[in-house]
């Protein structure tokens, strides 16, 4: 069935670092992909989307490319800050509409 | 932003009692879901729907029920709470679009339950 994994946390960076969080998914039609973040707190909120491939989603600074080849769609951030700490999700939703997620992963980022 | 509400944000109930989690939404969307967080952050899917009178079974199995009587409502209701239940439950919902470049579920703030 569809799945996707996307690298462990925590994740801990110096303000202004380059952050990458891996994500690759196993999916057997064309999936949809995006990107959730979760503050303490609260809900998921949609960071970013793609919806074929090499599309490249893009918010706030956040990007990440659907790569069909790889399987993979990576979330990248050229400087994080302080306030980007929260927990970050890779999504992707089949054909009908089912959204598969990854188990999360937690980024702190230090002053 | 996103009209999906939840509530009570908070809950802190005793062991046997009846509890119902409320979530509406005002985006007329067809589909919507409930998920269970638990503190190691992975979501787990319990119950969904398709529109008006349809309720089905997610992936992890739960002793709560829902119902859909109207679009905008999906409540989720633990007839007796057990310390078990104590989790974190987020209601989404998305228009249900079959086939490529669907759209995102959108979330509400979540429910924090703890059954003592």
């Amino acid at each position: 069935g569809d799945s996707v994994t996307q690298m462990e946390g925590p994740v801990t960076l110096s303000e202004e670092a380059f952050l990458t969080i891996n994500c690759t998914y196993t999916a057997t039609g064309y999936p949809s992909l995006f990107w959730y973040v979760q503050y303490p707190g609260e809900g998921l909120q949609l960071l970013l989307k793609a919806t074929k491939a090499d599309d490249k989603g893009s918010n706030k600074g956040f990007e990440a490319t659907y790569r069909k080849e790889t399987t993979s769609f990576h979330l990248e951030k050229g400087s994080v800050q302080v306030s980007d700490s929260a927990v970050y999700f890779c999504a992707l939703s089949d054909p009908f509409n089912k959204f598969y997620f990854g188990s999360g992963t937690k980024l702190n980022v230090k002053p | 932003e996103a009209d999906i509400y939840q509530t009570p944000r908070y809950l802190v109930i005793g062991t046997g009692k009846k509890i119902t989690l409320e979530c509406s939404q005002t985006m007329g969307h067809d589909k919507m879901y409930w998920y269970q967080q638990d503190p190691g952050m992975e979501l787990h899917l319990i119950h969904y729907s398709y529109g008006v009178n349809s309720t089905e079974k997610g992936d992890l199995s739960s002793e709560s029920t829902v119902s859909r009587i109207r679009t905008e409502h999906f409540p989720l209701t633990l007839e007796s709470a057990r310390p078990s239940h104590t989790s974190q439950y987020l209601c989404a919902s998305s228009d249900y679009r079959v086939g490529p470049m669907n759209t995102e579920a959108f979330f509400g703030q979540g429910t924090r339950l703890t059954v003592v």
